[in-house]
């Protein structure tokens, strides 16, 4: 258990369907994450927040819709997407984006299955 | 790219034996971090070395970094069953006021056969 938690664990989903994905972290942390880790490649980051706002945009497509309503809270709206974008997302918190402080926590992630 | 890179891809090894682990990066770090993942899990923090470490230890994990070469080590001794997963490392990267971001290898997949 490492203090982030991410709902739901598994999902399928149309391409037409509209979806979240929830993350929560429970460590007083002011930077989360999110990462798409597909088979074979390097763990991606998509989304960076830093004390709620967004700090980093790895030119994710728009079908992809971060929120940070706290710093305890992140979601990710899916829209509209491609069987390409089946894989695992995981979400990360952090004490901060300082040096010697981004040490992060990974919530357990969520398994995406695009039909 | 800072991308750290991992060597070996896989690695399969007797339970008891050590395990050694590389990664190598391009450019220069404030610190580089090992993580591991058990099989579609997130990844856990193991061990963090500054840039002015060479050596770290934790328990039966050892690390050495060795930034004239560019290139760090996890060492795991005694291996046991429960260690089979996949280990990553990270390097951070400056991305401006302040803040600092971290870059994944591909990891190497350690396998450890009772």
């Amino acid at each position: 258990e490492t203090g982030v938690t991410q709902t739901p664990r598994h999902l399928v989903m149309g391409m037409t369907n509209k979806k979240s994905l929830k993350c929560e972290q429970h460590l007083g942390h002011n930077a989360m994450y999110w990462y798409k880790q597909s088979a074979k490649k390097p763990l991606e980051l998509m989304f960076v927040y830093s004390l709620e706002e967004r700090v980093e945009n790895n030119s994710v497509p728009s079908r992809f819709s971060p929120e940070c309503p706290n710093s305890s809270h992140l979601f990710l709206h899916l829209h509209t997407l491609q069987p390409e974008d089946s894989a695992l997302y995981l979400c990360a918190s952090s004490q901060d984006l300082g040096g010697g402080r981004n040490e992060q926590f990974f919530g357990p992630g969520t398994r995406l299955t695009v039909l | 790219s800072q991308q750290g890179e991992e060597d070996p891809q896989a690695l399969s090894i007797q339970e008891g034996e050590n395990a050694t682990m590389n990664c190598s990066y391009k450019t220069s770090i404030n610190n580089l971090q090992w993580y591991r993942q058990n099989s579609g899990r997130g990844l856990v923090h193991l061990i963090l070395i500054r840039s002015n470490e060479r050596e770290k230890h934790s328990g039966r994990l050892r690390v050495t970094l060795d930034t004239s070469k560019k290139s760090s080590s996890l060492l795991i001794t005694a291996s046991r069953a429960a260690d089979t997963a996949s280990y990553f490392c990270a390097t951070d990267k400056y991305s401006g006021a302040g803040s600092y971001q971290l870059t994944f290898g591909k990891g190497t997949k350690l396998s450890v056969i009772p």
